[in-house]
């Protein structure tokens, strides 16, 4: 099973809201991504947890917070969006161990407008 | 620094024919992967074929195939037999095997393919 969730799958929020976006994978990878991706072009990298610790921050700013409660869940929270910040939001997880580049899956993503 | 370059940002083929996607690199790493991801206009980022820089064979998955020339730098995706279901947008990637950012992904621009009836 090379199966990546993500809810929701659409999100609408003002300026001003707090909302979350979750991500679970049971393939027991210990690499987790978050990944925005605007209209036509590759997905830009955000965070990379490995093994639930914080391994790169692509200087995103503090209005997206990363977490990842255990080696299965990643969560993204937002606050204070701006309506550039509307793009779709992919996950993704990989197996992590040095000496081999493993694929990377992703979940189907949440589509976030910010109005 | 890695780069990956998509020359082509759209493509069209006939049905049942054979397209080849392009796709270079530059890189500094000796051992690193190279993928191809196909992202129809659903949104998901769905995983084809993967090719280690030291594999000595092209990487076939059905009927995707990876024309892997290491001198060249280049790993284009070649699909056969093109069905409608194939027109979407898709993305070569790589990843250093080890070293600092040995977990980052590094994408292509893209190619939109389009299969013509």
């Amino acid at each position: 099973d090379t199966e990546v969730t993500q809810t929701p799958k659409h999100l609408v929020m003002g300026m001003t809201n707090k909302k979350s976006l979750k991500c679970e994978q049971h393939m027991g990878h210990r690499a987790m991504y978050w990944y925005k991706q605007k209209a036509k072009k590759p997905p830009e990298l955000m965070f990379v947890y490995s093994y639930e610790k914080l391994s790169i921050n692509e200087s995103v700013p503090s209005r997206f917070s990363p977490e990842c409660p255990n080696s299965s869940l990643l969560n993204l929270h937002l606050h204070a969006l701006q309506p550039e910040d509307s793009a779709l939001y992919l996950c993704a997880s990989s197996q992590e161990k040095g000496g081999f580049a493993y694929e990377q899956y992703f979940g189907p993503g949440t589509r976030l407008t910010v109005t | 620094a890695q780069k990956i370059t998509q020359t082509q940002p759209g493509m069209f083929v006939q049905e049942k024919e054979a397209v080849t996607l392009d796709c270079t690199y530059d890189t500094s790493d000796q051992s690193y992967g190279l993928f191809w991801y196909k992202q129809p206009s659903s949104g998901e980022m769905i995983f084809l074929i993967y090719q280690g820089s030291y594999d000595e064979q092209n990487a076939t998955e059905g009927r995707y195939s990876l024309n892997f020339q290491k001198a060249r730098k280049s790993a284009n995706l070649v699909i056969s037999a093109s069905q409608l279901g194939d027109s979407a947008m898709y993305f070569c990637a790589m990843r250093p095997s080890r070293g600092y950012n040995f977990n980052k992904f590094y994408f292509g621009s893209g190619t939109k393919l389009n299969v013509k009836p």
